[in-house]
């Protein structure tokens, strides 16, 4: 089915480790989005990109790295990992006015 | 900074009951989303509004958007368990989506 896939579903990572959360569509779409959602506080924007080879921070990207080196994928980095990480990190694509979301990646940091 | 506001956080009701939840903004709206949410997944899109005054239906859900572009407000008729889930506005802007925190809605059998 086309779509946003992100994996892993659920991670569990110590203090200090790093780790890639993957993000892939295959709708074409040039946009594509990493928020958080945290229990209580809605989706927060971590980065954005525009296409291909451009990404830009959004409103808590400290703590994050992105790239986009292909159209498809648009993977999230966490290098040093801190409990204020623990969070469920969804991407998402746009068309037109349409976004769509993956599934999350639950990820919790001891 | 743009702050939506949503309201009840909470909404607990009995199947065939109807109820009504709030987005308010403090900035107008470039264009506002209504989503919904349920537990393990991410936010599906229900509906787009642009227009001050808007009125949009899909099936039993009616979405209304304020004359002045800075409110709106999602009723759903006869509600059943099928609608439980979070229910999320954000406002399109720049191309980047900023959510309120969102009503859960549990209706119960």
């Amino acid at each position: 089915n086309a779509g946003v896939t992100q994996t892993p579903k659920f991670r569990i990572l110590k203090i200090g480790q790093s780790m890639t959360l993957q993000c892939a569509q295959d709708m074409n779409h040039n946009y594509m989005y990493w928020y958080r959602q945290d229990p209580g506080m809605g989706l927060k924007l971590i980065y954005y990109s525009v296409g291909a080879g451009i990404t830009d921070k959004g409103e808590v990207p400290n703590g994050y790295n992105v790239s986009r080196s292909t159209t498809e994928d648009f993977p999230l980095r966490l290098e040093l990992a801190a409990p204020s990480q623990t969070s469920v990190y969804f991407c998402a694509s746009r068309g037109g006015y349409g976004y769509t979301f993956g599934s999350g990646t639950r990820l919790t940091v001891v | 900074t743009q702050l939506l506001e949503q309201s009840p956080q909470f909404l607990s009701i009995q199947e065939g009951e109807n109820l009504t939840v709030y987005c308010n903004s403090s900035s107008v709206f470039s264009s506002l989303q209504w989503y919904r949410q349920e537990p393990g997944e991410g936010p599906v899109l229900l509906v787009t509004v642009v227009t001050g005054g808007e009125v949009k239906k899909l099936k039993r859900l009616t979405f209304q958007f304020g004359d002045a572009r800075k409110d709106s407000s999602l009723h759903i008729t006869a509600a059943q368990t099928g609608d439980t889930g979070l229910y999320l506005c954000a406002d399109q802007s720049d191309y980047k989506l900023s959510f309120g925190a969102g009503t859960t809605v549990t209706v119960r059998a």
